[in-house]
C-alpha cells in the first residue's frame, strides 16, 4: 500500500496530557498538510510543509500544537496539555510540489479528549 | 470568513438519476478547485479537479463546471449509483498560498436503490 498512513487511528486521553501523531506520506510526495475536521464541517488547514521547511502555520495551530517533518519523510504533530476543544479528526495529506493543490488524504486520527 | 460554501447540507436522489452537488466561493484568487468524497472514518478521496481557467472538466461518470462570473462550481454524477452515498466536500486552492485547500462545509449524498 503506497497510500498516505497516519497511526494512530484513535486516541483517547485525559485533558492535560500531551499527545503525538504521525503521518507518513506517499513516499515521492515532498509537500505534507496537516488539517483538523470537527463534526459537520470540512476539513480545516493547520500547517504544511516543504520537504524538512515548515512554510505556514494557521492560526488554529495554538502554541500548544507543534509540526516536525525533520527528514522531510514522516511528520509528527503534537499537541501539549490537551483542552477537550482538541478533540477532533486530524487529517494528513501529502501532494507534489508542482501540484501541490491535488492532495491525499490519509485515514485521519481521531482524538478524543476526556 | 467562509471562503467556500456548500449550501445544502444533503442531497437525495434515485439510482441512475443525475446527482448535482453545488459549492459557491468568494475568493476570484482560487486558482484550482477539487472535489473530494468522504466515508465514515475514513479520509477524503480525491475525485475531480478544475483549474480556474476551464469551465468544464469530465472523468468518467464525474464532471465539474464552473462558473467564474457566478463564483459557482457543480459536480454532475451520471449515472447515480447507491456506492456514490457518501459525503461530499468542495475545496479551492490557491497556488501562491502554498497549495493549502479550503474546504466547504460537505453535502451528504444518498443514492437510493
Amino acid at each position: 500500500d503506497t497510500g498516505v498512513s497516519q497511526n494512530p487511528r484513535h486516541k483517547i486521553t485525559k485533558r492535560g496530557q500531551n499527545v503525538t501523531f504521525r503521518c507518513d506520506p506517499i513516499s515521492e510526495h515532498n509537500r505534507l498538510y496537516w488539517y483538523r475536521q470537527t463534526l459537520g464541517q470540512g476539513p480545516e488547514f493547520l500547517t504544511y510543509f516543504q520537504n524538512e521547511a515548515q512554510l505556514e502555520k494557521s492560526r488554529l495551530l495554538s502554541d500548544r500544537f507543534s509540526a516536525e517533518r525533520p527528514k522531510g519523510s514522516f511528520s509528527t504533530l503534537e499537541i501539549q496539555r490537551t483542552e477537550q476543544g482538541d478533540s477532533a479528526m486530524y487529517l494528513c495529506a501529502s501532494s507534489l510540489g508542482s501540484t501541490p493543490y491535488e492532495q491525499y488524504f490519509g485515514p485521519g486520527t481521531r482524538l478524543t479528549v476526556t | 470568513d467562509q471562503q467556500v460554501k456548500q449550501n445544502s447540507p444533503s442531497l437525495s436522489v434515485q439510482e441512475g438519476r443525475i446527482s448535482i452537488l453545488n459549492c459557491d466561493y468568494t475568493n476570484s484568487m482560487f486558482d484550482y478547485f477539487l472535489w473530494y468524497k468522504k466515508y465514515p472514518a475514513e479520509g477524503p478521496t480525491f475525485l475531480i479537479s478544475i483549474s480556474s481557467i476551464k469551465d468544464k472538466n469530465e472523468d468518467g461518470r464525474f464532471t465539474v463546471f464552473l462558473n467564474k462570473s457566478a463564483k459557482h462550481l457543480s459536480l454532475h454524477i451520471v449515472p447515480s449509483q447507491p456506492g456514490d452515498s457518501a459525503v461530499y466536500f468542495c475545496a479551492a486552492s490557491q497556488i501562491r498560498q502554498g497549495g493549502k485547500l479550503i474546504f466547504g462545509q460537505g453535502t451528504e449524498l444518498s443514492v437510493k436503490p
